[in-house]
C-alpha cells in the first residue's frame, strides 16, 4: 500500500529553526509537495521536489531523498504566523497526489 | 502563480437539499481537477478526479450518485452535494493540476464550508 508518515504535532519557540520529516512509500514517484494549511483555509503551495537535494527558498527549505524515501521541510527564524499544519504530498506514477495526515506546527513565544 | 476560485465560499442549507459548489480555473486549462473534504482536525480526504469531457473517477466509500461531478470544460468542474445531510457539513476543497510540459503543481481553491442544519 502507499503510506505517507509524518509527527502529528511539533512545538517551537519563535525565532527558532524547526524540521518536520516526511517519509513515504508509494507506487512510484512524481515530486513531493509540502503545503502549508492554517485553520479554516485551503492549503497553499510551499515547495516541490523532485530530485535529491535541498531547495532553499526564503526562510523554509525542503529537502529530498528518494533513495530513503524521506523528505524534511526546515522552517527558520519561526514566527507566530507559521503556526499551521505542514502537509506532505507525494505524486505516484499515476500523478495522483498522496497526502500525509499532516504536522500541527505551535510556535510559542 | 495559477489562481482556482471557488463557488460559494459558504453555504448553510436545510437537510435534504442540494448545493452545488463551482471549482474554476482562472489563467490556466485545467484537464484534471480534484474534490477534497476536510473535516474538522484531520486531513484532506481525497474524494474525486474530475476529468474533463469524462466521468469523474471516485475514491471508495464516495458515493457517487450523492456527490454528482461534472467537469464539462477546461475551467470549471462542479460538485454537487444532492440531499445533503447534517454529517456532509465539511469543508470542500478543489485543486486544479497544472499540467503544462514538466509542471506537476496542484492549486487548490480556497474552499467551501458546507453546514447543513
Amino acid at each position: 500500500g502507499q503510506n505517507i508518515d509524518q509527527p502529528t504535532e511539533m512545538t517551537a519557540t519563535e525565532g527558532a529553526i524547526v524540521q518536520i520529516n516526511c517519509t513515504y512509500q508509494t507506487s512510484g514517484f512524481n515530486g513531493l509537495f509540502w503545503y502549508q494549511q492554517h485553520a479554516g483555509e485551503a492549503p497553499t503551495f510551499l515547495s516541490y521536489n523532485v530530485l535529491d537535494g535541498l531547495e532553499e527558498k526564503g526562510r523554509f527549505s525542503s529537502f529530498l531523498s528518494r533513495s530513503k524515501g524521506y523528505s524534511y521541510l526546515l522552517l527558520k527564524e519561526l514566527q507566530m504566523k507559521d503556526s499551521a499544519s505542514y502537509l506532505c504530498a507525494v505524486m505516484d506514477s499515476n500523478y495522483q497526489l498522496i497526502w500525509g495526515a499532516g504536522t500541527k506546527l505551535i510556535i510559542k513565544p | 502563480g495559477a489562481v482556482v476560485s471557488q463557488h460559494p465560499s459558504w453555504v448553510i442549507c436545510k437537510s435534504g437539499t442540494s448545493v452545488k459548489i463551482e471549482c474554476r480555473s482562472l489563467d490556466f486549462q485545467a484537464t484534471t481537477m480534484f474534490w477534497y473534504r476536510q473535516f474538522p482536525k484531520q486531513s484532506l480526504m481525497l474524494m474525486a478526479t474530475s476529468n474533463e469531457g469524462s466521468k469523474a473517477t471516485y475514491e471508495q466509500g464516495v458515493e457517487k450518485d450523492k456527490f454528482l461531478i461534472n467537469h464539462a470544460s477546461l475551467t470549471l468542474s462542479t460538485l454537487t452535494v444532492t440531499s445533503a445531510h447534517p454529517e456532509d457539513s465539511s469543508f470542500y476543497i478543489c485543486s486544479a493540476r497544472d499540467q503544462r510540459e514538466g509542471y506537476n503543481e496542484q492549486f487548490f481553491g480556497p474552499g467551501t464550508r458546507l453546514t447543513v442544519l
